[in-house]
């Protein structure tokens, strides 16, 4: 069974930090890697994904992927009270046609002011 | 680009009771996927199309879940008889094909009373 684990939390970090939330997968042959962010009562809103080892830049964000470890991690840098939500990572595996969508439970992360 | 529409927002019903929900994807999005989330956990897929046809519907409890995507655009998802662990956030996301990033509605909150 493909498995997702991040955790839990909760992550405080004081704002202008860098937040690092990581996530680890046991299948081996997922390829594709998401970052969704969820902020209480909302849906998941992508935030990254990434498809090769080494690292992705978007603005505050970067995700880093190493297969050779099963280990994904998103770091925000300069954390903003705006960024408290509940960080979700997923992976898409190689299996068949359908290429399931698996989710982890979640980080939750607060950014202190 | 309107994101994924879902409706009802909110919906409370008696345990035993049929309910159904709607959701119309992005415009050119060829996969549709329907996601329980109960609180507290990552979204678990229940059902994932392409076009028309179900291309993953292993974790969907059959014996009183239904979903279909007739004409390959917006679907539907029903659960009859409701019980109450059937309470929670039910998503849909979709994609412009498998295994591609996904975009989440805003979500039904169930509560089965």
């Amino acid at each position: 069974q493909k498995e997702v684990e991040q955790n839990s939390g909760p992550l405080s970090v004081p704002e202008g930090a860098i937040a690092s939330l990581n996530c680890t997968y046991s299948d081996r042959g997922s390829q594709s890697f998401f970052w969704y962010r969820q902020y209480s009562g909302k849906s998941p809103e992508l935030i990254m994904f990434i498809y090769s080892n080494g690292d992705k830049e978007d603005g505050r964000f970067t995700a880093q992927l190493n297969k050779a470890s099963q280990y994904v991690s998103l770091l925000i840098r300069d954390s903003q009270p705006s960024d408290s939500a509940t960080y979700l990572c997923a992976a898409v595996g190689e299996g068949g046609s359908a290429r399931q969508l698996t989710f982890g439970s979640g980080t939750q992360l607060t950014v202190l002011p | 680009e309107a994101g994924v529409a879902q409706s009802p927002r909110y919906k409370i019903i008696e345990k035993r009771q049929s309910v159904a929900f709607w959701c119309n994807p992005i415009s050119g999005h060829a996969t549709l996927y329907w996601y329980q989330q109960i609180l507290g956990q990552g979204p678990k897929l229940l059902i994932q199309f392409q076009n028309n046809g179900v291309v993953d519907d292993s974790q969907l409890p059959k014996d009183r879940f239904s979903a279909e995507r007739l004409k390959g655009v917006d679907s539907t998802l029903k659960i009859q008889p409701a019980k109450l662990e059937d309470s929670a956030v039910y998503l849909c996301a979709s994609s412009l094909r498998t295994g591609h990033e996904q975009y989440f509605g805003p979500g039904t909150r169930l509560t089965v009373t």
